[in-house]
Order: structure tokens, then sequence, then C-alpha cells
């Protein structure tokens, strides 16, 4: 088992430009959440996906976007990209069981730097 | 809100000796799982241990064990017999029963010397 894996692992974009990070979860998970860990700080949540829609959304404005495709991976998307979008991006993997999940996986993440 | 607190921005402990990270929390729900990740250079973040709030034992996991008070909403991880692998930053976190959102602290930074 690959476990969750995340692609690319690190990526250097220009202010203003738009961005395209990658998610496949653990085998057997069917809801991906993605984070954003800036340098020193906890994660914090951005959205997360479940039947191929955003189920739960994080305080984080209308520039990012996600998608969830049928096998269950995700894509995450940043437009209009800010200095202050520097962070290392991680997707977490877990199974619905209806009234809760199952522990989350998390992958190695992606460490964006916009200049 | 949830909102998770870890007070101790750096900790050091000895080789073999004990060391408790501090991690507290705030919200009105009553269910909900706790949480304490391990995050080492490699940026992976690895469970230790989880504690279901409607469970009064504490989690245990091998070296790594927890004092959930659930009345002082406080949910802090004692390592023993500390090893130099456990070098990482640790984050405390919080979830909802019926959420995949997960509120993490800020993390504390654990060097474990030899």
């Amino acid at each position: 088992d690959a476990g969750v894996t995340q692609s690319p692992t690190h990526l250097i974009k220009t202010r203003g430009q738009q961005v395209t990070l990658r998610c496949s979860p653990k085998s057997g998970h069917d809801t991906v959440s993605w984070y954003q860990q800036a340098l020193g700080q906890g994660p914090q949540f951005i959205f997360q996906y479940y039947e191929e829609e955003e189920r739960q959304r994080g305080n984080f404005p209308d520039r990012f976007s996600g998608h969830q495709f049928p096998n269950y991976s995700s894509e995450l998307n940043v437009n209009a990209l800010l200095l202050g979008d520097s962070a290392l991006y991680l997707c977490a993997s877990s199974q619905d069981l209806g009234s809760t999940n199952t522990e989350a996986f998390f992958g190695q993440g992606t460490r964006l730097t916009v200049v | 809100a949830q909102t998770v607190t870890q007070s101790q921005p750096e900790m050091s402990v000895q080789e073999a000796e004990t060391v408790t990270l501090s991690c507290t929390y705030d919200t009105s729900e009553n269910n909900y799982y706790l949480f304490w990740y391990k995050q080492p250079p490699s940026r992976q973040m690895i469970l230790v241990i989880r504690q279901e709030a409607y469970k009064q034992q504490n989690a245990t996991e091998n070296r790594f064990s927890v004092n959930f008070q659930k009345a002082a909403k406080s949910f802090s991880l004692k390592i023993s017999d500390s090893q130099l692998g456990d070098t990482a930053m640790y984050f405390c976190a919080f979830r909802n029963t019926n959420a995949g959102k997960s509120t993490f602290g800020d993390g504390t930074t654990l060097t474990v010397k030899p």
C-alpha cells in the first residue's frame, strides 16, 4: 500500500500564476482533506471532498478550489497566487463510516514557493 | 469554533528520560476525538495516539501515553524512554466525531539529546 501520495513535492510559482496540486488517497479511503501549513505553524483546514463534492470548507478565499475524481483522487487549485500562499500543502485521506471518519493518513506534502 | 493551544513552542529531553507535552482545547461539543501527530523533518504527519472523548481511560501506545482531563479540556502527551528518533515537531489536534475537519495547535518542537 503506497499510502497517501502527493505531487509534485516542490513547486516554485510567480505571483499571479495558477497552480494545481494532486493527491492520491490511501487504498480504501474515499474522503480527501486539504490543509495549508505555513512555516512554524500548524496545518489549517482548507476543504474536504467526499463523493466528488466539497463537503466542508475552512476560512479560505474562493481562489482556492478543488476537485475529486471518481477514483477518489483529488486536486487543489489556487488562482492568482500571492506571496502569502507560500506554504506546505498537505493532503489527508480517510474513510467515511457514516457517522464518523476513520483515522486521517497524511501525505508528505507539496512545498509551494511563490516568488 | 474549536481552538487548540500548545503553550510550549520548544522542549528538549535527554535520551531515555521522560517528557510531557501540553495541550489545551476549547469546544462546546461533548463527543469528539483528540490526536497527537508527529512531524519529523521529512514532513510526513504521523499519527502517534488518539483519544475518544467518551472514554475515561487514557490512551496508551507503547512508550506514548496521554493524560486526558475532559473537564479541564487538557490533553497532554507523555513520552517515556525518549529516543533520538522522537526528535520532531508534535501537533495536538481536535476533531468532531461527525466532521472530517481537524483543528491543529501550532506545535511543539521536541529535541532529544544524546
